[in-house]
C-alpha cells in the first residue's frame, strides 16, 4: 500500500490558484491517484481521480508527472468556501487493500 | 451526486444502551465502509465489506459489529454503548474500477 505524505496545512487568499502536492514514492503500476475534500461535521467528497497526466474537472485539476511518485491538486481562484481538509489517497482495486486517509491537508482560504 | 443514506444524523443515548446506526446506498456497489471520525482527527477505518455475507474488521479496534445481508444495507450496532464511543461514524460505499468512495452524511453519536 503507498504511503502518501502531504502538507499538514496551507493556507491562500481568495482568487488565488492553490496547488497542493502529494509524494507517493512507492506507489504501484496499478495505482490510481484519488483526491477528497472534508468539510466539518461533513463525510469526504471525491473530487478527482487520475493514472497519469493530466486530469481537469468542473472543480479542480491533477497534475502527475511521468514518474507518478508525486502528484498536485490544483484549485483555481479559491474562494472562502474552498476552506477544507483536502485528502490524497493513492490504491487500486486489489481487494484487500483499504486506504489510509492519513490527516490530510487543512486549507484556510483568507479574505 | 451519490445516493448513500445514513441514520440518525444525530444520537444521543445512555451508557449501556443497544444501538443500531443504519446505512443504506442505492447505487447497487460492492464495496461498503464504516470510519469513525473525531472532531479536527483524521478518518479511522473501523469496518469494511466486499459485499453480501462479507465483514472485515478495520485498522481500528472497535467494539462495534456489522452485518451484510442486502447489497444496499449494512447496519453497525453497539451492543453496550460507552462514552468511549461519543464519536461521528461515516459510512461509505465504492465502485470497483477504480475505488472511489462515496460518503454518507453521517452519525454524530453521543454517549452519556
Amino acid at each position: 500500500l503507498a504511503k502518501t505524505t502531504q502538507p499538514i496545512s496551507m493556507d491562500s487568499y481568495e482568487g488565488q490558484e492553490v496547488n497542493i502536492t502529494c509524494s507517493h514514492n512507492n506507489i504501484a503500476t496499478n495505482d490510481y491517484i484519488t483526491w477528497y475534500q472534508q468539510f466539518p461535521s461533513q463525510g469526504p467528497r471525491f473530487i478527482i481521480q487520475g493514472y497519469k497526466t493530466k486530469v481537469t474537472n468542473e472543480v479542480a485539476s491533477l497534475f502527475i508527472p511521468a514518474d507518478r511518485k508525486s502528484s498536485t491538486l490544483s484549485l483555481p481562484r479559491v474562494s472562502l468556501s474552498d476552506t477544507a481538509v483536502y485528502y490524497c489517497l493513492v490504491g487500486d482495486d486489489n481487494y484487500g487493500q483499504n486506504f489510509v486517509f492519513g490527516p490530510g491537508t487543512r486549507l484556510s482560504v483568507l479574505p | 451526486e451519490a445516493d448513500i443514506y445514513q441514520t440518525p444524523r444525530y444520537l444521543v443515548i445512555g451508557t449501556g444502551k443497544k444501538i443500531t446506526l443504519e446505512c443504506s446506498q442505492t447505487m447497487g456497489h460492492d464495496k461498503m465502509y464504516w470510519y469513525q471520525q473525531d472532531p479536527g482527527m483524521e478518518l479511522h477505518l473501523i469496518h469494511y465489506s466486499y459485499g453480501v455475507n462479507s465483514t472485515e474488521k478495520g485498522d481500528l479496534s472497535s467494539e462495534s459489529t456489522v452485518s451484510r445481508i442486502r447489497t444496499e444495507h449494512f447496519p453497525l450496532t453497539l451492543e453496550s454503548a460507552r462514552p468511549s464511543h461519543t464519536s461521528q461514524y461515516l459510512c461509505a460505499s465504492s465502485e470497483r474500477l477504480p475505488d472511489t468512495q462515496y460518503f454518507g452524511p453521517g452519525t454524530r453519536l453521543t454517549v452519556l
